[in-house]
C-alpha cells in the first residue's frame, strides 16, 4: 500500500517556467488537498478537492491550478513559476468513515521546489 | 474555522511526560480537535482526534475539558524520536471544512538526553 505518492521529490525551475507536481493516492480517498510550507512556517492550503470533478481554492491559490479527473490523481500546476513559489509542497488525502467522520489526512513526503 | 493558539516551542528530557496545550476559544459545537506530528523533511502525520473528555491511543492521549475551549496533547515518556513539530487543528469532520485543514505554526518540541 503506497499511500500518497508525490513526484518529483526535488525540482529547480527558472522564473517563468511552468510545471506540474504529481500526486496520486491508492486508498480510494475522496478528499485531496495541496499545501505549501515555507521555512519555519506552518502549512498553507493551496487547493482542495472533495471528489472527482470538484475542486476549490484554499488560502493561497494564486499562481496554481488543479484538476481532479480521477479519484486517484490530483496534479498541481504552476503556471509561471516565481521565486515566491519556492517552498515544499505537500499533497494529502482523506476520506470520511461510514458515519461521515473524517479522522485525519495522510500526507505525501513532499516536493521541494526551488525557483531561481 | 476556529483559530488555535499553542506554544511556539517546548523542551523536554527523554523519559518525561510532555503536555502541549492548545487554546481554541471559538470552537463550534460540531468541531473536533485533531493533532498532527511533523518530522523534518516529512509530511504531517495524524496522531489523535477527539471531541470531548479523554481519548487515548498507542501514541498519545488527548484531554478536552467540558467547555472545550482548550485541549492538551499528552505524550508519555518521550524519547529523542519524539522531537518534532506538533499541530493542533479544529474543524468539523462531518462537513466540507474537513477538506480544508488550517495549520498554524505548531509547537516545536525538542527532546534531549
Amino acid at each position: 500500500n503506497a499511500g500518497v505518492t508525490q513526484t518529483p521529490k526535488f525540482q529547480v525551475l527558472k522564473t517563468g517556467q511552468s510545471m506540474t507536481l504529481q500526486c496520486a493516492q491508492d486508498m480510494n480517498h475522496e478528499y485531496m488537498s495541496w499545501y505549501r510550507q515555507d521555512p519555519g512556517m506552518g502549512l498553507r492550503l493551496i487547493h482542495y478537492s472533495v471528489g472527482a470533478g470538484i475542486t476549490d481554492q484554499g488560502e493561497v491559490p494564486n499562481g496554481y491550478n488543479v484538476s481532479r479527473s480521477t479519484t486517484e490523481d490530483f496534479p498541481l500546476r504552476l503556471l509561471s513559476a516565481a521565486p515566491s513559489q519556492t517552498s515544499v509542497y505537500f499533497c494529502a488525502s482523506s476520506s470520511p468513515d461510514g458515519q461521515g467522520v473524517n479522522y485525519g489526512y495522510t500526507f505525501g513526503s513532499g516536493t521541494r521546489l526551488t525557483v531561481v | 474555522l476556529a483559530k488555535t493558539t499553542q506554544p511556539i516551542s517546548m523542551d523536554s528530557y527523554e523519559g518525561q511526560e510532555v503536555n502541549i496545550t492548545c487554546s481554541h476559544n471559538n470552537i463550534a459545537t460540531n468541531d473536533y480537535i485533531t493533532w498532527y506530528q511533523q518530522f523534518p523533511s516529512q509530511g504531517p502525520r495524524f496522531i489523535i482526534q477527539g471531541y470531548k473528555t479523554k481519548v487515548t491511543n498507542e501514541v498519545a492521549s488527548l484531554f478536552i475539558p467540558a467547555d472545550r475551549k482548550s485541549s492538551t496533547l499528552s505524550l508519555p515518556r518521550v524519547s529523542l524520536s519524539d522531537t518534532a513539530v506538533y499541530y493542533c487543528l479544529v474543524g468539523d469532520p462531518y462537513t466540507g471544512t474537513a477538506s480544508k485543514l488550517t495549520f498554524g505554526t505548531g509547537t516545536r518540541l525538542q527532546v534531549t538526553l
